[in-house]
């Protein structure tokens, strides 16, 4: 059981280059979100997604783009990439209503932007 | 939008003695998360409060929720060097977190021995 698998781990883009960051998970949650987490700012919430087919934005949407085709994958796109996204990108994943066993996170992605 | 604001903002704790941290919120709590990171790596799950004066235990960590006071407080008996970590609380808008979760800035805690 692999939970939340998110890809790459490392990343160096230059100013203006797109890329994806992957996140998938293999525990069959409806919910997944994605998070950045910068030094003195805790983890802020990007995007989120109730199912497949479902999006919706968070705390610090711009410059961001997902989509969920499927239950199992929630991709984040960066468009043109700005130094201000260099962060540590979370992804992480929960079921139900009640959510009691918490939402499960991935191990991260560092990203930096130059 | 939902604030969570934990303290202390970092910890300095001597190996063997308790400490407490504490999560206030801006709104009214329907469910909330602590967790544990590890510098450099992901967010363990620790336990999530769903009632007011609900309290639930994991190994030396116990962690109570004040619905009326719109707070939890996190407390570790007798710590160890494995208890060292980011400490993170979260919220959901609606209960089940089933639109992400708000974070805390989170409380950074070292254990000296």
């Amino acid at each position: 059981n692999a939970g939340v698998t998110q890809t790459p781990k490392f990343q160096v883009l230059k100013t203006g280059q797109s890329m994806t960051l992957q996140c998938a998970q293999d525990m069959n949650h409806e919910y997944m979100s994605w998070y950045r987490q910068d030094p003195g700012m805790g983890l802020r919430l990007i995007h989120y997604s109730v199912g497949a087919g479902i999006t919706d934005q968070g705390e610090v949407p711009n410059g961001y783009n997902v989509s969920r085709s499927t239950t199992e994958d929630f991709p984040l796109r960066l468009l043109s990439a700005a130094p201000s996204q260099t962060s540590v990108y979370f992804c992480a994943s929960s079921w139900g209503i009640q959510g009691a066993l918490g939402y499960t996170f991935g191990s991260g992605t560092r990203l930096t932007v130059v | 939008s939902q604030e969570l604001e934990q303290s202390p903002q970092s910890l300095i704790v001597q190996e063997g003695k308790n400490l407490t941290i504490n999560c206030t919120s801006s709104k009214t709590l329907y469910g909330l998360y602590w967790y544990k990171q590890k510098y450099g790596e992901g967010l363990i799950f620790l336990m999530m409060l769903q009632k007011g004066g609900e309290e639930k235990s994991h190994e030396k960590i116990t962690a109570k929720l004040d619905e009326k006071k719109q707070q939890s407080s996190l407390h570790i008996t007798a710590s160890q060097p494995s208890h060292a970590g980011i400490y993170l609380c979260g919220a959901g808008a609606f209960g089940g977190g089933a639109d992400g979760l708000t974070f805390g800035k989170g409380t950074h805690l070292i254990i000296q021995p």
